[in-house]
């Protein structure tokens, strides 16, 4: 059974300050995904990552992905206000089509 | 562009009623499937269909049927509602292109069982 698991579920950061969200996931997974929330609002896509040692970039969002170690990260490089949302990250099983959510961080970026 | 509509988007029901939530999707995707999401939990997958006419069980299924009559359309049903089902409810929906599985989600609807 696949599981995911998100630390830190809360992140208070100060503007300009650089964060790292982190993602471990229980079973052989070939798909990862970060997701963003807002409040009251449906799930945005933000990344999706296939390979080991994927990386994809926008803005100030960098994601990765390290798949012997069952890690992928989303990095926030000098937030801004914008930013403060719920991120979630979820993966598939290999070959498979179930998207299994973690718990979400909620990060607030206070000015 | 309507992408994955979610009908209908807050409703209030008191225990031991019954609804039927309503999935429609006009991308042509293959998959779909019904979360949950409450506080602290993440997303929690009720049920999924992976084509037309297919349901398959998800992480927390019980209290809860579904049904894919047509391709577009994944409905939710509740037989007889309880507060534990006081919830956010998300139908996505994706298609397999080579590996990838992208998932898009409808708006929610914001459930309460009092």
């Amino acid at each position: 059974e696949l599981k995911v698991e998100q630390n830190p579920l809360f992140l208070s950061m100060q503007e300009g300050k650089n964060y790292t969200i982190y993602c471990n996931y229980s079973t052989t997974s070939d798909r990862l995904y970060w997701y963003r929330q807002d409040p009251g609002k449906s799930l945005e896509s933000l990344f999706v990552l296939l390979s080991n040692g994927a990386v994809k970039q926008e803005g100030r969002l960098m994601a990765s992905l390290d798949t012997k170690a069952r890690l992928s990260t989303l990095h926030i490089t000098a937030a801004v206000h914008d930013l403060s949302a719920t991120y979630f990250c979820a993966a598939t099983m290999e070959y498979g089509n179930k998207l299994v959510f973690g718990a979400g961080t909620i990060l607030r970026v206070k000015s | 562009n309507a992408g994955v509509t979610q009908t209908p988007k807050f409703r209030v029901l008191k225990t031991g009623q019954s609804m039927t939530l309503l999935c429609a999707q006009d991308m042509n995707h293959e998959y779909m499937y019904w979360y949950r999401q409450d506080p602290g939990m993440g997303l929690r997958l009720i049920h999924y269909s992976v084509g037309e006419g297919t349901t398959a069980k998800g992480e927390v299924p019980d209290g809860y049927n579904v049904s894919r009559l047509k391709k577009q359309n994944f409905l939710l049903g509740l037989e007889s509602a309880a507060p534990s089902q006081t919830s956010v409810y998300f139908c996505a929906s994706s298609w397999t292109t080579g590996g990838l599985t992208e998932a898009f989600f409808g708006q929610g609807t914001r459930l309460t069982v009092v």
